[in-house]
């Protein structure tokens, strides 16, 4: 069956760089995503990468995908305050249909 | 324009009320969803409307009713609802192609709270 894993918790210090990691266990996936929830509002897209790909850069994000090992990370450059919030990494399983899976979420914590 | 808009924000409901949560999306997508979301977990998926028709239903209790009116419109009509079912209720839409990136955008939510 499906299934996504990511750590629960990061804290890093403001101006450092975030890595959020993620694994999944799916080798239909042919998209994957990463969004961001504050607190108390709704999922925002941050980016997503096709399997066929290896890396997007889109200003602060940078997504590397590992399709030999199911492995999917997101790099925040400069990473500010405004950067704290859960982050989620979801597949969608195949290329018809609507089968979207969610990870756990990461809870990333900005130190000032 | 890329806004999925939900109403109300926020609805408080006693186990006998019936309501309904709204969603509006005008981006032309063809594919709805309502999600349920418990505090520090993921989404959980409950429905998904194709083309306005209920392509998924994830084995959600009848006292839960979705309907499409139209395209843009997505309904979750609640009946005899119990405290377990508190939550934020996530609308999403996409465009439903295939061969693309399928991608979901959410709205604000709907913070449920049954008492």
């Amino acid at each position: 069956g499906e299934d996504v894993e990511q750590s629960l918790f990061l804290s890093v210090r403001e101006g450092d760089s975030s890595v959020i990691n993620c694994t999944y266990t799916d080798s239909s996936s042919t998209y994957l995503y990463w969004y961001k929830q504050e607190p108390g509002a709704g999922l925002q897209l941050l980016t997503y990468i096709f399997s066929n790909m290896d890396m997007k850069q889109d200003q602060r994000l940078t997504v590397l995908l590992n399709k030999k090992d199911k492995h999917l990370s997101l790099r925040i450059a400069d990473t500010q305050t405004g950067d704290s919030a859960i982050y989620f990494c979801a597949e969608k399983l195949d290329n018809y249909g609507q089968n979207f899976v969610f990870g756990p979420g990461t809870r990333l914590s900005v130190l000032p | 324009d890329t806004e999925v808009t939900q109403t109300p924000k926020h609805l408080v409901m006693g186990m006998t009320n019936k309501k309904s949560l709204k969603c509006e999306q005008h981006m032309g997508h063809r594919a709805m969803y309502w999600y349920k979301q418990k505090a520090k977990k993921p989404p959980e998926l409950m429905f998904v409307y194709s083309y306005e028709k209920l392509s998924i239903n994830e084995s959600v209790p009848s006292r839960f009713s979705p309907e499409c009116p139209n395209s843009s419109l997505l309904n979750l009509h609640l009946h005899a609802l119990q405290p377990e079912d508190s939550a934020l209720y996530l609308c999403a839409s996409s465009q439903d192609e295939t061969g693309e990136g399928d991608t979901q955008y959410f709205g604000p939510g709907t913070r449920l709270t049954v008492l």
